[in-house]
């Protein structure tokens, strides 16, 4: 039979212009949040973190706002490129059973037309 | 530094054999995580190690699956009796605490169990 897998968001966007990738987050009491890119064939790779404390941070080209209030988190790419075409992940830290880890969301693929 | 280092990068194998995943962490990285990445379930944390011990194995799906680290630079993922449902691609990733420190992966072992 035909499988199911997780649908994924998708994000199409004219090279140049600028893109904004939405995630929402589950637990209230999470203090740390990551973005992740993943090319294809590739492991996630680190883009930018905000703590909770903070309501935005910006990087090269891309800032994360949070939004703890609704939480809500995104990841603005200004200017985008063709290697900006990927997956990106959201991550949020949470504590289980006294012990941290990071959980992921289901991610968002970006594609940039030329 | 060279990153985390996963082997196999590709194995593909017959079901009932068994699979053993390698990861070489980042030197000086006290954490070790192992994830699964599949179409159906996204991006799952099976185990991970904080000074080699393993501090949560929760999401380690059956007892088919066990995990190692025998040293601190040197861990491993195996599956006895591998199952056609273990195809996936498995990441090691390590960080120097999962709460407000990168945690950054290696590129993965795409495995098939056919």
């Amino acid at each position: 039979g035909e499988s199911v897998g997780l649908h994924l968001p998708t994000l199409s966007v004219q090279e140049g212009d600028n893109s904004i990738i939405n995630c929402a987050y589950s637990n209230s009491a999470s203090d740390y949040f990551i973005w992740y890119k993943q090319e294809s064939g590739k492991g996630p790779q680190f883009i930018i973190d905000i703590r909770s404390n903070m309501d935005k941070r910006q990087g090269q080209r891309v800032t994360v706002l949070l939004n703890k209030t609704v939480k809500h988190l995104s990841l603005q790419i200004a200017a985008t490129q063709p290697g900006d075409s990927a997956v990106y992940f959201c991550a949020e830290n949470t504590v289980r059973f006294g012990n941290e880890k990071l959980t992921f969301g289901t991610g968002t693929r970006l594609t940039i037309i030329p | 530094d060279a990153g985390v280092i996963q082997s196999p990068r590709h194995e593909v194998t017959e079901m009932g054999q068994e699979v053993t995943l390698r990861c070489k962490p980042i030197s000086g990285h006290d954490y070790l995580f192992w994830y699964r990445q599949t179409m159906m379930r996204g991006l799952e944390l099976l185990i991970y190690f904080n000074n080699n011990v393993p501090i949560d194995d929760s999401g380690m799906p059956e007892d088919r699956f066990s995990a190692k680290m025998p040293n601190a630079s040197f861990s491993t993922l195996k599956i006895q009796p591998s199952e056609p449902r273990d195809s996936a691609v498995y990441f090691c990733a390590s960080s120097r605490h999962p709460s407000g420190n990168t945690i950054y992966f290696g590129e993965g072992s795409w495995l098939t169990v056919v």
